[in-house]
């Protein structure tokens, strides 16, 4: 089974500063993976996965991520973070099969944004 | 309408009590997902259904819990004898799968959720 790991709860960054919010994953194989965002009282809303090809994929919102198979990671950046990204930032990871349901979550990284 | 719609927003519930969600997928999306969403947790997978069946209950987390499509639209959720852990977020979201590599080419999008607050 797969699993997915966001080692920080809580990230406070500077309005105009970069951000980069972790996530690591544990699968055997090459597996598929996901940003969302969810903004207070808000579903969740994609913001960019990756199949396969290019490991460096753009998103919505200017966001990007890359896919590291030596690492096990599929890091989450952005080179200048506006007030409006505060919200939380889900990493997920599913099999190359089966679907949706088969997609495991992250436990998620709360992003607050200071003036 | 115009994406995933959810009802009610809150729901403030008596310990023992039955309750109902309901979400509305986007019009045209064939698959349909309910997640839980605890405090400080990710989204647990619940069930999903592809029309009007449920290939996939396995996220169910007891027997109270149960879930209905209907006209291979609107889903209703069903929490009998609630429990005071069934407090959470409800999240419902749909996507438009047409069988290739499971569905998870074609965009999941998520309601607003519900809210449920068991006391």
């Amino acid at each position: 089974a797969q699993s997915v790991t966001q080692p920080d709860i809580h990230i406070t960054v500077s309005e105009g500063a970069s951000l980069e919010l972790r996530c690591n994953y544990s699968y055997g194989a090459t597996p598929y993976l996901f940003w969302y965002v969810q903004s207070p009282g808000q579903g969740l809303q994609l913001l960019l996965k990756y199949f396969s090809g290019d490991t460096l994929v753009q998103g919505i919102k200017g966001f990007e991520a890359e896919f590291k198979r030596s690492q096990s990671s599929f890091n989450l950046r952005k080179p200048s973070v506006h007030w409006s990204d505060a919200a939380e930032y889900f990493c997920a990871v599913a099999p190359n099969s089966g679907g949706y349901q088969k997609v495991t979550f992250g436990t998620g990284t709360k992003l607050q944004v200071i003036p | 309408g115009a994406g995933v719609s959810q009802s009610p927003s809150n729901k403030v519930t008596e310990k023992g009590k039955d309750v109902e969600l309901r979400c509305d997928p986007i019009s045209g999306h064939t698959a349909l997902y309910w997640y839980r969403q605890s405090l400080g947790q990710g989204l647990e997978f619940l069930i999903y259904f592809q029309g009007n069946s449920a290939p996939d209950k396995s996220g169910l987390p007891s027997d109270r819990f149960s879930a209905e499509r209907t006209g291979g639209s609107v889903s209703t959720l069903t929490i009998q004898r609630t429990q005071q852990e069934d407090s959470a977020v409800y999240l419902c979201a749909s996507s438009s799968r047409r069988g290739l590599a499971g569905g998870l080419e074609e965009t999941q999008y998520f309601g607003p959720g519900t809210r449920l607050l068991v006391l």
